[in-house]
């Protein structure tokens, strides 16, 4: 059973900013918040991590509200070339061997001009 | 600067006749993990090493074994490859601190 929710697919323009929202009700105290960006016949890459709060980096944003059951990722200004399918992925800090990173469904995200 | 290699890119086998994916790693990560994609769906975790303790998720099929002889190489062996094995499969890795995976390119197998 995925620990993540996402809407399956969203539609958007270039230049708009895109937020795709992930659930994670169970989320548990030593857990991080990693979303992942995979195109087509690709590994999927790293985009964003978090904690608490917010998280800025140079190609996207990330809010988690203070219950942590769900975080944000924001994408600015997108553009064609950030056409993917995008993961959201609850892992912990590193100190166990849990092995719990499975994927949930994931978002396709399809920007259009 | 490729960080996690796969090879080889693309892999035919026939039905039945046992294939080995490899993978390398230049971070010196000590968690290896093995996903497999099929096409339209989201990567499904196979096995994962941290360090040398194989950690095999309860629903990977016997058919699927793997390797890991030391911190840089992890191989996934496909023992009787059948038309249902054919996917990408995609090696990661991840470090110390908070878990973020590395992944290669994966590797397209395909099943005649």
């Amino acid at each position: 059973l995925a620990k993540t929710t996402q809407p399956i697919s969203m539609d958007s323009y270039e230049g708009q900013e895109v937020n795709i929202t992930c659930s994670h009700n169970n989320i548990a105290t030593n857990d991080y918040i990693t979303w992942y960006q995979q195109f087509p016949s690709q590994g999927p890459r790293f985009i964003i991590q978090g904690y608490k709060t917010k998280v800025t980096n140079e190609v996207a944003s990330l809010f988690i509200p203070a219950d942590r059951k769900s975080s944000t990722l924001s994408l600015p200004r997108v553009s064609l070339s950030d056409t993917a399918v995008y993961y959201c992925l609850v892992g912990d800090d590193g100190s166990s061997n849990t092995g719990k990173l499975i994927f949930g469904q994931g978002t396709t995200l399809q920007v259009k001009p | 600067d490729a960080m996690v290699i796969q090879n080889p890119r693309y892999q035919v086998t026939q039905f039945g006749k046992p294939v080995t994916l490899s993978c390398s790693q230049t971070l010196n990560h000590n968690v290896m993990y093995w996903y497999q994609q099929k096409s339209s769906q989201a990567p499904k975790l196979l096995f994962h090493y941290y360090d040398k303790d194989f950690n095999n998720e309860a629903d990977t099929p016997d058919n699927f074994q793997s390797r890991r002889p030391n911190t840089s190489f992890c191989f996934l062996d496909i023992r009787s490859p059948g038309l249902g094995d054919a996917a990408m499969y995609l090696c990661a890795t991840s470090g110390t601190g908070p878990e973020k995976l590395f992944f290669g390119s994966g590797t397209q197998l395909s099943v005649l």
